[in-house]
């Protein structure tokens, strides 16, 4: 079956440092989504990506970067992590057919702390 | 800017009480809606969506209708069970030059007790 797999799924780390957090699908999703999920803020979108070499910015998007070399991956570094960064962080992708069919599939997630 | 509004909780029930969770939303044009729900330690998964005025969307005995009259997507059951605990995320996908991004709410936690 295909699916979409987040790793690691927990991660502490200190100020400075930097993470990437990887995301793998298996859907062949041409869009790829990474969200951090806060208390109090619900879902809010970091960056996302509609194919191979495209990659946006979302609402949050400072401290934040990704690349799309292929279409099953879209890692997300932190240049120098700040506690501020301390979150659930969650990787989703869609099909881009039409309308109709933007149903998004999320991975389980990643928790990182920032010391 | 576009947005979703629903109540945040935590809503506490007993199994078999009847269910509502308001949604409401601000987008220009005609989004799609949706209804997610994430279980504990776990990703969101597609709970159901409607995509047009008067459509209503229904899985699991959960139900939402689509009303662009009150801009609404409001989730209800009739009769929940403790394996409905969860967090439900009401969210909008507008647009045909942006169908791709989604717009959520803050999420309402819902736990039902024996």
């Amino acid at each position: 079956d295909a699916e979409i797999t987040q790793s690691p799924r927990h991660k502490i780390t200190e100020t400075g440092r930097q993470v990437t957090l990887a995301c793998h699908q298996t859907w062949n999703h041409n869009n790829m989504f990474w969200y951090r999920q806060d208390l109090g803020h619900g879902l809010r979108l970091i960056h996302y990506s509609y194919g191979v070499q495209d990659t946006n910015k979302g609402e949050v998007s400072d401290g934040y970067s990704v690349s799309r070399s292929n279409t099953e991956d879209l890692p997300l570094t932190l240049e120098s992590a700040a506690s501020s960064q301390t979150s659930v962080y969650f990787c989703a992708s869609s099909e881009r057919i039409a309308r109709d069919t933007d149903t998004q599939y999320f991975g389980p997630g990643t928790r990182l702390t920032v010391l | 800017g576009d947005s979703v509004t629903q109540m945040e909780g935590p809503v506490t029930l007993s199994e078999e009480a009847f269910l509502t969770i308001n949604c409401t939303y601000t987008a220009t044009g005609y989004p799609s809606l949706f209804w997610y729900v994430q279980y504990p330690g776990e990703g969101l998964q597609l709970l159901l969506k409607a995509t047009k005025a008067d459509d209503k969307g229904s899985n699991k005995g959960f139900e939402a209708t689509y009303r662009k009259e009150t801009t609404s997507f409001h989730l209800e059951k009739g009769s929940v069970q403790v394996s409905d605990s969860a967090v439900y995320f009401c969210a909008l996908s507008r647009g045909l030059t942006s169908y791709d991004k989604v717009i959520f709410g803050p999420g309402t936690s819902l736990s039902v007790i024996p």
